[in-house]
């Protein structure tokens, strides 16, 4: 069965830092990869997934990028962090009906 | 409006009691899953539905395609089921889902 591994599990990088959270998979291979965002407050909303390598697309306008450089490894970046980035940040991976999903990043930017 | 809307917001039971958590959807899905996520923020998938009903040890989830309305039930709730239960539905079409804000759960020893 898939795995993923996601880290760090929490973060704190002050306003105008680089990000970068990283997600890789085991156990499967082509699958989908989503990056999820759950505001204080709020659901978990969907910000970008792929398909495939180099395949991404976004769902929200954002201050956030992905990239999918290999199969199971799913990249969430910013060049410049903004204090509204605070949030849990989630990777969940798709392979046929299955659906797992990593243990979360708590990321405050102060 | 949420596609998802999950009630209660918050829940607390003294240990023992049955607990239901219910969540209503206003899309077409092909499936819903029920999640947990601890304090720590880790998440959990606890059942994948489409129709009908599962079971695993205290935890029972039911579907109602046709009302659009989903069920968790804990049966003799235990502390250590204190946590945020999420609904999730997955479209028909596509691969996204749509997620509830959860219920926060304490149970009380």
């Amino acid at each position: 069965s898939q795995t993923i591994h996601q880290w760090p599990a929490t973060l704190v990088q002050p306003v105008g830092s680089p990000l970068s959270l990283e997600c890789t998979v085991e156990g499967t291979s082509n699958p989908n990869l989503y990056w999820y965002r759950q505001a204080a407050g709020r659901g978990l909303q969907l910000l970008f997934y792929s398909v495939g390598i180099g395949q991404i697309s976004s769902e929200v306008p954002q201050n956030l990028s992905a990239s999918r450089p290999q199969d199971r490894q799913f990249i969430l970046s910013s060049k410049k962090l903004l204090l509204s980035d605070s949030g849990f940040y989630l990777c969940a991976c798709q392979q046929g009906g299955g659906y797992t999903f990593g243990s979360g990043t708590r990321l405050t930017v102060v | 409006k949420n596609e998802v809307e999950q009630s209660p917001q918050n829940l607390t039971a003294q240990e023992g009691e049955f607990i239901t958590i219910n969540c209503s959807y206003s899309v077409g899905i092909s499936a819903l899953h029920w999640l947990q996520q601890h304090p720590g923020g880790g998440i959990v998938s606890l059942f994948m539905l489409s129709s009908g009903k599962k079971k695993h040890g205290r935890l029972i989830a039911t579907i109602n395609i046709q009302e659009k309305h989903s069920s968790l039930h804990i049966t003799a709730s235990h502390p250590r089921d204190s946590a945020v239960y999420i609904c999730a539905v997955r479209l028909r079409t596509g691969n996204q889902f749509y997620f509830g804000t959860g219920t926060s759960l304490t149970v009380i020893p």
